[in-house]
């Protein structure tokens, strides 16, 4: 069963700092990883994807990614109140067909 | 608007009466799919469709039904409910295919008594 993990929290920060997410997955060969939001009540969206080793920013989201150990990361830099929410991990496993696997989310709470 | 719409919204049901969850898209998307998500347990993907006519099965599809007549609808079926089938139903939708952004609707909150 090829699984993603992920901290169920919650991880609490104080606005302005860095909030730092995390999330294993146990096939080697994947290729492509992502990270959804998720606000109290409402449907995913997406926030993140990313492919390669190394980093990739997107405005205060910064995606990390290192395959050797099977890990990807999520910092979220200027924490904000309204940064508060689940963040869902997702990976297409090679050879899974096309389909993602979700991890079961890390709820964040940016405290004022 | 480009959306992705599931009704009913919320349905209370009992154990054995066959059920359907419309979902429908109106980006032209290739790929639909259906998850459900229950606490500590995550997001599962049930079906997935590649295009019309084509399906395949996700990581719990048992219990559940789909079929892809039209490109726009994904329907989801369940023809004899039981209790364990109670939680939240996101239907989703991406262009081509799965690891493209998954636009997802507004979910479908199921109860089996």
């Amino acid at each position: 069963q090829k699984e993603v993990e992920q901290n169920s929290g919650p991880l609490s920060v104080p606005e302005g700092a860095i909030a730092s997410l995390n999330c294993t997955y146990s096939d080697r060969g994947s290729q492509s990883f992502f990270w959804y939001r998720q606000y109290s009540g409402k449907s995913p969206e997406l926030i993140m994807s990313i492919y390669s080793n190394g980093d990739k920013e997107d405005g205060r989201f910064t995606a990390q990614l290192n395959k050797a150990s099977q890990y990807v990361s999520l910092l979220i830099r200027d924490s904000q109140p309204s940064d508060s929410a689940t963040y869902l991990c997702a990976v297409r496993f090679t050879g899974g067909g096309n389909k993602l696997t979700f991890g079961t989310g890390t709820q964040l709470k940016v405290e004022l | 608007e480009a959306q992705v719409t599931q009704n009913p919204r919320y349905l209370i049901t009992v154990t054995g009466k066959k059920l359907t969850v419309t979902c429908s898209q109106n980006m032209n998307h290739e790929y639909m799919s259906w998850y459900r998500q229950d606490p500590g347990l995550g997001l599962r993907q049930i079906y997935y469709s590649m295009n019309v006519e084509v399906t395949d099965k996700g990581d719990v599809p048992e219990g559940y039904k789909v079929s892809r007549k039209e490109k726009r609808n994904f329907p989801l079926i369940l023809e004899s409910p039981s209790p364990n089938q109670t939680s939240l139903y996101f239907c989703a939708s991406a262009l081509g295919r799965a690891d493209n952004e998954q636009f997802f609707g507004p979910g479908t909150r199921l109860t089996v008594l």
